[in-house]
């Protein structure tokens, strides 16, 4: 079983599209979280839920939204689609910091190329 | 503020040789520390990490790290590194809030 699931795994799509990425987790974690990846592999937080509440919005257009439905899933919708949105986004999990840093645990990623 | 600092953005090394890849951090009190490879095309995975004790932590693949306080370092090595060992590698520092900050990464080649 997958722990840290994301779908899709490639999305490709149009300027000004919107679009979403699914995370789920079965780890039992309580908190998750968006992490971005650009061209040059630099990785950085934007968002982090736990149990359901919003506890880290990073400096991120608010042309994303992020929804956590249960502590189990973490969606990432993104209105209008940009170029500079291209990127590899990865969701995580884990129980809340510091213990949760012992069982922080990320999904496969999701290549989002807008063209 | 945090910072984590990967010095070296390339590295090349030969089969068989040993490795070393630096990292440095800033952060008032200690750290917890991890080492992260991700290979061409793939997802995260983890390698080792620190929280406290023993400064030489054994992770997988063959990796080791040591944490040096006094140097603000945890430095990642291998002794003897394999073709399959070509990643990114990433150092991510943790403080008690809910994110992890990561350097910018080391791209390692292995020539055969």
């Amino acid at each position: 079983d997958t722990a840290v699931s994301q779908t899709p795994k490639y999305l490709v799509t149009q300027m000004g599209n919107d679009k979403s990425i699914k995370c789920e987790q079965n780890l039992g974690h309580d908190t998750m979280y968006w992490y971005k990846q650009d061209s040059k592999k630099f990785l950085k937080i934007m968002f982090s839920y736990n149990n359901k509440e919003l506890i880290i919005n990073e400096t991120v257009p608010n042309r994303f939204s992020p929804k956590s439905p249960d502590k189990a899933h973490l969606n990432l919708h993104i209105n209008s689609l940009e170029l500079g949105d291209s990127a590899v986004y990865f969701c995580a999990s884990s129980q809340a910091p510091p213990t949760g840093y012992r069982g922080y645990t990320f999904g496969s990623g999701t290549r989002l190329t807008v063209v | 503020a945090q910072s984590v600092t990967q010095p070296d953005i390339h590295i090349t090394v030969s089969e068989g040789a040993s490795l070393e890849l630096r990292c440095n951090y800033s952060y008032g009190a200690t750290p917890y520390l991890f080492w992260y490879v991700q290979s061409p095309g793939q997802g995260l995975q983890l390698l080792l990490k620190y929280f406290s004790g023993d400064t030489l932590v054994q992770g997988i693949k063959g990796f080791e790290a040591e944490f040096k306080r006094s140097q603000s370092s945890f430095n990642l090595r291998k002794p003897s590194v394999h073709w399959s060992d070509a990643a990114e590698y990433f150092c991510a520092v943790g403080r008690n809030d809910y994110k992890l900050s990561f350097g910018a990464g080391t791209t390692v080649t292995v020539r055969a």
